[in-house]
């Protein structure tokens, strides 16, 4: 059975730096064409694709964050890490990892078939 | 970056009926389109990809339909289990979702 949890502060102040830790279960990393990405939705708005990371550790940010965003994962413990740096309120969102499983080896070509439950982030002072 | 468009933002519908929601690229994504059904509180769930493929364990009433820009989502008859708010997904280039489509009851 394949799973994902997320983990993180649930509460960070401006200007600081969010960590988020995907942690997954069902499936390797290590594995041609398996690939993790984090994905946000502010609330009562719509969902919007942050990173995404895949077996080969190539690495792939939204244009509007790349910036701020790092994603990258460690294989051996089964998890995928996010960054944010210069949080703002208008970040306020819950944040989704999920996984990503291509057969035909580029993960952007495929959906998100298993996601995690969310992890709510709020950014206040 | 590919924008895409959902039409409608909303709409109001009864148990049995046919819904159709549209969703539309801002450049061909030739079949590299994925629906996504979210309830609240929950995490979205896969329905369909590559524009017409039926999800593992989605019934069947779900189908979907389109190549280039213009795809369309239906549910053939409305099950109370099916309120929720839609999102299509473009996975030709780095992803981008629509805006969704909620569907509530009538």
């Amino acid at each position: 059975q394949v799973t994902l949890r997320e983990s993180g502060p649930a509460l960070v102040k401006p200007t600081q730096t969010l960590t988020l830790t995907c942690t997954f279960s069902g499936f390797s990393l290590s594995t041609s064409g398996m690939c993790v990405s984090w994905i946000r939705q502010p609330p009562g708005k719509a969902l919007e694709w942050l990173a995404l990371i895949d077996w080969d550790d190539d690495k792939y940010y939204s244009t509007s964050l790349k910036t701020r965003l790092t994603i990258s994962k460690d294989t051996s413990k089964n998890q995928v890490v996010l960054t944010m740096t210069n949080m703002d309120p208008v970040d306020t969102a819950t944040y989704y990892c999920a996984r990503i499983r291509a057969p035909s080896g580029d993960c952007l070509h495929d959906a998100f078939d298993i996601w995690g439950q969310g992890t709510m982030v709020t950014v206040s002072s | 970056d590919i924008q895409m468009t959902q039409s409608p933002s909303s709409l109001s519908a009864s148990v049995g009926d046919r819904v159709t929601i549209t969703c539309r690229a801002s450049q061909s994504i030739s079949s590299y389109l994925n629906w996504y059904q979210q309830k609240p509180g929950k995490a979205p769930k896969l329905l369909i990809y590559a524009a017409s493929s039926l999800q593992s364990g989605v019934p069947s009433r779900f189908s979907g339909s389109g190549s280039g820009t213009d795809f369309t989502l239906t549910i053939s008859s409305l099950q109370p289990e099916d309120f929720a708010t839609y999102y299509c997904q473009q996975s030709y280039s780095t992803p981008s979702f629509g805006p969704g489509t909620k569907v509530d009851i009538k």
